[in-house]
């Protein structure tokens, strides 16, 4: 059971390029999230998803697209990096979805993203 | 005004200290509350959930207060290994954290 894996550990891009992000859990997490995490700003969510084939927005999405085609799966695309753009992102998935929100959530080890 | 606001510190504190912990939320329509841990450059890990009526594991204790809209987490006995960031978290429909708190227990 390897829980909530991500790839790359690190990554530096160059303004302009694109990359997408892996994150894949192997809980049957029907909850799965894209957070990044500045300093001084706590985490931040950027999308995240309640099931395969539904995604929607969080607080900072814009220049990031999200697709979730399988349960396991759940990728973060940057579409055209910018410097603003540099900083740890963490994926994480809930076992549950609650009325009451999301309950635990499990994390990866994060990607480390400098954008030059 | 952001959603959940900590005080960033840093507490250093001595071994064998107690230490508190406060976060204050603006969403009074907020349902669940956490407290994350997160070490140096690692991810954050659930330390526990925040009942309203309060609750207790081991050496730490956590408090809900609805009314007043904040949260508190009480650490006794402090450890070399609580050295570490506290995370608070409110949910709504989505998870909202605060900045962290910074602890560092000292010999």
């Amino acid at each position: 059971n390897a829980g909530v894996t991500q790839t790359p550990k690190f990554q530096v891009l160059k303004t302009g390029q694109s990359m997408t992000l892996q994150c894949a859990q192997d809980m049957n997490h029907e909850y799965m999230s894209w957070y990044r995490q500045d300093p001084g700003m706590g985490l931040r969510l950027i999308h995240y998803s309640v099931g395969a084939g539904i995604t929607d927005q969080g607080e900072v999405p814009n220049g990031y697209n999200v697709s979730r085609s399988t349960t396991e799966d759940f990728p973060l695309r940057l579409l055209s990096a910018a410097p603003s753009q540099t900083s740890v992102y963490f994926c994480a998935s809930s076992y549950s979805v609650m009325v009451a929100g999301v309950g635990e959530q499990f994390f990866g080890p994060g990607t480390r993203l400098t954008v030059l | 005004r952001k959603e959940v606001e900590q005080d960033p510190g840093p507490f250093n504190v001595p071994e064998g200290a107690t230490v508190a912990f406060n976060c204050t939320y603006s969403n009074s329509a907020s349902q669940s509350f956490f407290w994350y841990r997160q070490d140096c450059r690692k991810e954050p890990k659930l330390l526990m959930s925040v009942y309203s009526s309060g609750n207790e594991d081991g050496r730490f204790t956590a408090q809900l207060n609805r009314a007043s809209q904040y949260i508190s987490l009480l650490i006794r006995d402090s450890k070399l290994s609580d050295s570490a960031t506290y995370l608070c978290v409110v949910n709504n429909n989505d998870m909202r954290f605060g900045a962290g708190t910074r602890l560092t227990v000292k010999p």
